[in-house]
Order: structure tokens, then C-alpha cells, then sequence
């Protein structure tokens, strides 16, 4: 299957630093990935949706100058939180779509510790 | 928007079979998925459902009726490894081709 490489594995940050998370696909272009978060036992929200070469679109409740997403290329979009706090801290994962009937395909998640 | 419906929780015990109920609503079904999660790591896909029937994979089955907005997923002689978290989704072709995941069921396996 296609292989999303997700990058940190885990971070800890100082509270209001900014922490950048890169989501790549390595064998096929991502026309579109999906940001969600995970806070412990339960399950994976959606954050926003990015499409190469657009502006992403977010979800209710998710604030677009906190959470900056780039996706520049068919093979890379960065999640960026801005001024972080320790409530950011979570389970941050990526999944990146190709199109057509395929299944969305994930990376490995970054375990954000925000102190 | 999508409402995506599961237990919470469900205990099994090891060798025994299991099946986790989801019931969704959505204005533009487009497949659903079911994925196994274990606490920490990233959520590894195990079926796709897009037609109505059975999916059958080794231990694991996904069932599927979209007239009644239903699925399930059935795993056979439960392992202690199948203790997890299992998620349903649903891609919504109105929606970007997003999923949608509902809340999960964790799955407790016991001797």
C-alpha cells in the first residue's frame, strides 16, 4: 500500500512556541490531506482539509490563524501550531487521499506535548 | 453533516467472535471503512465496504446496507492482540471525499 511519512513521531514544546509537522506522501501524489486531532480515548476529529495549491478549508471550531496548513506540493503539507499551549497538546495525524475509490491512507501521528 | 453511531465499549473473550455495530447518516455515501487503533499509534485500515454484502478478510468480515445506513465488523477467534480501539468512517463524496470517523469502540479481549 501507499506509504504517508508523518514527521516528528513525538514533540515536547515550550508554551507559545510554534511547532511545524510535516505530512509526506512517499510513492504517490496527494491531491488532498486531511489534518485531525486526538485527544486520549477518543476518537480522531477532523481539523481541516487541504488541497494542493489552495487555501485549506477548517473545520467549525478550528481556528485558522492557530493552526496553519500549507500544501505546496502533491507530496507535502505541513501542519504549523502557532503559539502553542499545553490544551494543544494532543495526537496530531495526517492522511493523505489520492482520489477515486481508494482508501485514505495515514501517517504515523505526532504526539504533541506542549509545556 | 454526518452522524456516525457505535458502542463505546465491548468485552469479548479470546477465541470467541465479536461484531461492532455502526450506524451513519450521510448525504453522500461514498464507502465506509473500518479501522483498528491501538492506543498511541496511527489507526491501520482493515476493510472497505461500498456495495451492500459481506467483505470477508481471513479473521476479519465488514458488512454493509446502505438502504439502512448500517455495517458491521465481525472478528472471529478473538485474539488477546485484537484489543484495540475500531473505528468506523465514512467518505462523503459531498464533503471532499473526507472521512468522517465516528467515536470508536474500544474492544477488551479477556483470557
Amino acid at each position: 500500500g501507499a506509504v504517508v511519512s508523518q514527521h516528528p513521531s513525538w514533540v515536547i514544546c515550550k508554551s507559545g512556541t510554534s511547532v511545524k509537522i510535516e505530512c509526506r506522501s512517499l510513492d504517490f501524489q496527494a491531491t488532498t490531506m486531511f489534518w485531525y486531532r486526538q485527544f486520549p480515548k477518543q476518537s480522531l476529529m477532523l481539523m481541516a482539509t487541504s488541497n494542493e495549491g489552495s487555501k485549506a478549508t477548517y473545520e467549525q471550531g478550528v481556528e485558522k490563524d492557530k493552526f496553519l496548513i500549507n500544501h505546496a506540493s502533491l507530496t507535502l503539507s505541513t501542519l504549523t501550531v502557532t503559539s502553542a499551549h499545553p490544551e494543544d497538546s494532543s495526537f496530531y495525524i495526517c492522511s493523505a487521499y489520492t482520489g477515486g475509490e481508494t482508501e485514505a491512507f495515514f501517517g504515523q501521528g505526532t504526539r504533541l506535548t506542549v509545556v | 453533516g454526518q452522524n456516525i453511531d457505535q458502542p463505546t465499549e465491548m468485552t469479548a473473550t479470546e477465541g470467541a467472535i465479536v461484531q461492532i455495530n455502526c450506524t451513519y447518516q450521510t448525504s453522500g455515501f461514498n464507502g465506509l471503512f473500518w479501522y483498528q487503533q491501538h492506543a498511541g499509534e496511527a489507526p491501520t485500515f482493515l476493510s472497505y465496504n461500498v456495495l451492500d454484502g459481506l467483505e470477508e478478510k481471513g479473521r476479519f468480515s465488514s458488512f454493509l446496507s446502505r438502504s439502512k445506513g448500517y455495517s458491521y465488523l465481525l472478528l472471529k477467534e478473538l485474539q488477546m492482540k485484537d484489543s484495540a480501539s475500531y473505528l468506523c468512517a465514512v467518505r462523503d463524496y459531498n464533503a471532499g471525499n473526507m472521512l468522517t470517523f465516528g467515536g470508536g469502540t474500544r474492544l477488551m479481549v479477556k483470557p
